[in-house]
């Protein structure tokens, strides 16, 4: 089983659309997660932390669940400019910072 | 604050020549990291170091491929000869202890022909 776990998608979606993705991780001492957001030949970018008990940015919002050790991030109204990969980062703790990143989550929205 | 600092952002080079890629941390920031990304495989994590040490090399794909931390402001990873299957997109990325994620650089489009 790989660390860290994503549905490549893609995921086509129209304007103003309400879209998740999950992630999954199979190290149950993971002690800090993230979203990266990669758009086309750029680096990764940090999106947001998810916090244990769930967190919001604008538009977007994460939840993490420590029982069947997957997070989520759930976009609200989707413009243009959301089309992008999403990368899920684990760190695996034990005072380690050392991230494992997912291979992304493909998100396209259209007209 | 700059951010994370790499250069060359393109570098295109003959199968058999030495590929020095350079990365400049942000300031302050103890972790130094170098991973590789390709479509095939994603960002695979090379190695990365802590207060200039290295501390975990086990990415390194072979024995053709070295990094330093000579100081705190820079780093290099250096490829020695250069194969075609090192195409790819090398990162630098830097941290401090806590959960403040991970500032990427712009990274170095490596072309081996």
């Amino acid at each position: 089983r790989k660390e860290v776990e994503q549905d490549p998608g893609p995921f086509n979606v129209p304007e103003g659309a309400t879209v998740a993705f999950n992630c999954t991780y199979s190290n149950s001492a993971s002690q800090s997660f993230f979203w990266y957001r990669q758009d086309c030949r750029k680096e990764p970018k940090l999106l947001m932390s998810v916090y244990s008990s769930g967190n919001e940015d604008g538009r977007f919002t994460a939840q993490l669940n420590r029982a069947s050790q997957y997070i989520s991030l759930l976009i609200r109204d989707s413009k243009l400019s959301d089309s992008a990969t999403y990368l899920c980062v684990v760190n695996t703790g034990g005072g380690s910072y050392i991230p494992t990143f997912g291979r992304g989550t493909s998100l396209i929205v259209h007209p | 604050d700059a951010g994370v600092i790499q250069s060359p952002r393109h570098e295109v080079t003959e199968m058999g020549q030495e590929v020095t890629l350079r990365c400049k941390p942000i300031s302050g920031h103890d972790y130094l990291f170098w991973y590789r990304q390709t479509m095939m495989r994603g960002l695979e994590l090379l190695i990365y170091f802590n207060n200039n040490v290295p501390i975990d090399d086990s990415g390194m794909p072979e024995d053709r491929f070295s990094a330093k931390m000579p100081n705190a402001s820079f780093s290099t990873l250096k490829i020695q000869p250069s194969e075609p299957r090192d195409s790819a997109v090398y990162f630098c990325a830097s941290t401090i202890p806590g959960d403040y994620g991970y500032t990427f650089g712009s990274g170095t489009r490596l072309t081996v022909v």
